[in-house]
């Protein structure tokens, strides 16, 4: 079982819907969790984080983690064609400062 | 300039010769990683950096070396390039602690192509 799990996709919705992007894990003692977006050619930039079991909103943006069923998923509202890239979820475990990438989502926004 | 950056852009080189992908940033951030990404492996973490003078492996490090005698430097040698070594490789880097909060930043990555 690989410890960051992502479904490859691709993820296809449509201009204006709302994405929502999985990632589970495997590590109960992980403390943090992190989305990065990348688009292709270009290196992974961070968009969002969350530690606390809940939602978390930033923008368009909203995390949600439960930690009991060790999942993170990342909504992506009224979606735009320019969010179309590879999500990566990562997750950092308890006792150190490494975090471990799930293979990512690929999203596409039909226009 | 301010950030990480990583040089080359794009290297190709020849089955058996020694490179070196360079990353330096100017944050004074106390970690820094090498990750290398394959498609259907993601991101896998090859070495990291906690302080100048400390490094340790990470998932993939057979092949390569590091060494990081400056805070803002962190080099990657491929000691004996292989085909199988043929990734992009990309350079981040974290403040110190274990705080919630402390993502990776990314360098713009290595395009090595090894024939």
């Amino acid at each position: 079982q690989k410890e960051v799990e992502q479904n490859s996709g691709p993820l296809s919705v449509p201009e204006g819907a709302i994405a929502s992007l999985n990632c589970t894990y495997s590590d109960r003692g992980s403390q943090s969790f992190f989305w990065y977006r990348q688009y292709s050619g270009k290196s992974p930039e961070l968009i969002m984080f969350i530690y606390s079991n809940g939602d978390k909103e930033d923008g368009r943006f909203t995390a949600q983690l439960n930690k009991a069923s060790q999942y993170v998923s990342l909504l992506i509202r009224d979606s735009q064609p320019s969010d179309s890239a590879t999500y990566l979820c990562a997750v950092r475990g308890g006792a150190t400062n490494k975090l471990i990438f799930g293979t990512g989502t690929l999203l596409a926004v039909q226009p | 300039d301010a950030g990480i950056t990583q040089s080359p852009r794009y290297k190709i080189t020849e089955t058996g010769r020694q490179v070196t992908l360079m990353c330096h940033q100017t944050w004074s951030h106390s970690y820094m990683f090498w990750y290398r990404q394959d498609l259907g492996h993601g991101l896998r973490l090859i070495y990291y950096s906690a302080a100048a003078d400390i490094t340790d492996k990470g998932e993939v490090p057979d092949g390569y070396v590091v060494s990081r005698s400056k805070t803002e430097n962190f080099p990657l040698t491929l000691e004996s390039a292989t085909r199988s070594q043929t990734s992009v490789y990309f350079c981040a880097s974290s403040e110190q602690g274990l705080l919630a909060n402390y993502g990776y930043t990314f360098g713009s990555g290595t395009r090595l192509t090894v024939v």
